[in-house]
C-alpha cells in the first residue's frame, strides 16, 4: 500500500540518549516534513526538506537535525533527548514545495516519551 | 504574529448539522486548509479553499472568507464515524501552514 512509513510507532527514551525516527514515502513526494503534536497545541514544524539534498528549519527546529539523502527517506535525529521532547512525531509528504499548495499525506506517528 | 482560532470542543447529535468555524492571522495568505484526525491516528485531507465562498465535497463543505479571516468546515447528516477532531491550517505568503489546535467532535446517538 502506497504512503508514508514511520518507525517506531511507540519509544520510552532515557534523557540524554540519542534516537532516530525513520521515516520513508514510496509515493515519489518531492517535499517531506516532520511535525510535532503536543495536547492542546497545533502542529509544529520542526525541519522541512523540499527537496532531495536539501533541507530547512521550522518553528520548533533546536534539539533535532534531519537528513535527505534520497527522495524517499527523511530520518529525524534527537541527539540528546529532554523530557521536552516527548511528543508525537509526525511525517509528512506534498507532492510540492515551496510555492505550491498541494495536500500533505501523514504516517501515522511516533510517540515518543523522553524520561 | 500569526495565529489560527478554533473551538476546543463541539458535540452535536447523529443525523444533524454542525459548523465548526475558524479565524486566522497569516503574513500572507495561500489558502485555508482543513484537516480530519481520529484518535490515535494520522491526520487526513478534507479541504483547501483559496477564493471565497463555499465548496461542497458531499457531507462536507467548508466556506472562505478572506476579507473576515474566517473559515468555517460544515458537516451534514452526522454519522458516530465523524467523531474526530477537526484540524484548520492557513498558509501563509511562505507557503508554511500555520496550524490550528484541532476542534474535537463528539457525535452523539
Amino acid at each position: 500500500i502506497a504512503g508514508i512509513t514511520q518507525a517506531p510507532t511507540s519509544q520510552i527514551l532515557a534523557a540524554g540518549r540519542r534516537m532516530t525516527l525513520r521515516c520513508t514515502q514510496d509515493m515519489r513526494h518531492n517535499a517531506m516534513y516532520w511535525y510535532r503534536q503536543d495536547l492542546g497545541l497545533g502542529l509544529r514544524l520542526i525541519h522541512y526538506s523540499n527537496t532531495a539534498g536539501t533541507t530547512g528549519k521550522g518553528e520548533v527546529p533546536d534539539g533535532y537535525s534531519v537528513s535527505r539523502a534520497n527522495t524517499d527517506d527523511f530520518p529525524l535525529t534527537l541527539a540528546s533527548a529532554v523530557p521536552s521532547q516527548t511528543s508525537v512525531y509526525f511525517c509528512a509528504s506534498s507532492d510540492s514545495g515551496t510555492g505550491d499548495t498541494g495536500e500533505l499525506f501523514f504516517g501515522e506517528g511516533s510517540r515518543l516519551t523522553v524520561l | 504574529g500569526q495565529n489560527i482560532d478554533q473551538p476546543t470542543e463541539m458535540t452535536a447529535t447523529e443525523g444533524a448539522i454542525v459548523q465548526i468555524n475558524c479565524t486566522y492571522q497569516t503574513s500572507g495568505f495561500n489558502g485555508l486548509f482543513w484537516y480530519q484526525q481520529h484518535a490515535g491516528e494520522a491526520p487526513t485531507f478534507l479541504s483547501y479553499n483559496v477564493l471565497d465562498g463555499l465548496e461542497e465535497k458531499g457531507r462536507f463543505s467548508s466556506f472562505l472568507s478572506r476579507s473576515k479571516g474566517y473559515s468555517y468546515l460544515l458537516l451534514k447528516e452526522l454519522q458516530m464515524k465523524d467523531s474526530a477532531s477537526y484540524l484548520c491550517a492557513g498558509m501563509d505568503s511562505n507557503y508554511q501552514l500555520i496550524w490550528g489546535a484541532g476542534t474535537k467532535l463528539i457525535i452523539k446517538p
